[in-house]
């Protein structure tokens, strides 16, 4: 299935600083999904975006997806240590089958 | 209330040994995925059931992988004869409506083949 490409693979930061990731598709996407997955922890849905220039926000997290719907992108503003983990983005397969394909996810560290 | 619940949490199992695992989903949601995760391959779908039939099971590796949902509020990942290669953290995920929804997953069960 198309698989979408999220950059970048790590990232560490200092407490306080922002931390972005990206989620970029060669194609038209028709919805975006994001999940954090803490370590040792499971995939948790954070949020979902379906319109082209959408933007959301919970708290510190703005989620945006492009005005092409061909990528999409987490920022976390004065980042936490309870932000670490995996940010992982996720589509709806093309083929209409139902199914969801994840990205590879950003790994974010936080140094206290 | 409850979560996707799956069993056990961990098994380690010597090659060649049949391993099932478990799922129960979350009352009323009609979709239900199996997932594997390894540091090598990421999250990858292996089969998918909505109304308890199978509608994708493109990601089931090879033969020696089956999946059933005989009741809406069960299901099973069977792996036979199991290999080494094998081990990864399984995901079992419930939605109410397919990929247009929010997928919910239970805490996984850590497979190790030795």
């Amino acid at each position: 299935g198309q698989q979408v490409m999220q950059i970048p693979q790590y990232q560490h930061v200092q407490e306080g600083e922002d931390f972005t990731t990206y989620c970029n598709s060669s194609t038209t996407l028709s919805n975006i999904q994001w999940y954090k997955q803490r370590p040792g922890g499971h995939p948790v849905f954070l949020i979902q975006l379906v319109k082209s220039g959408e933007v959301k926000k919970q708290k510190r997290l703005t989620f945006q997806f492009g005005e092409a719907k061909k990528n999409s992108s987490l920022h976390i503003t004065a980042t936490q240590t309870t932000d670490v983990g995996t940010y992982f983005c996720a589509h709806l397969d093309p083929s209409n089958t139902g199914k969801l394909i994840f990205g590879q996810g950003t790994t974010l560290q936080v140094k206290p | 209330d409850a979560g996707v619940i799956q069993s056990p949490r961990h098994e380690v199992t010597e090659m060649g040994q049949e391993v099932t695992l478990r799922c129960k989903p979350i009352s009323g949601h009609n979709s239900l995925f199996w997932y594997r995760q390894t540091m090598m391959r990421g999250l990858e779908l292996l089969i998918y059931f909505n109304n308890n039939v199978p509608i994708d099971d493109s990601g089931m590796p090879e033969d020696r992988f089956s999946a059933k949902m005989p009741n809406a509020s069960f299901s099973t990942l069977k792996i036979q004869p199991s290999e080494p290669r094998d081990s990864a953290v399984y995901f079992c995920a419930s939605s109410l409506n397919g990929g247009n929804q929010p997928q919910h997953f239970g805490d996984g069960t850590r497979l190790s083949i030795l």
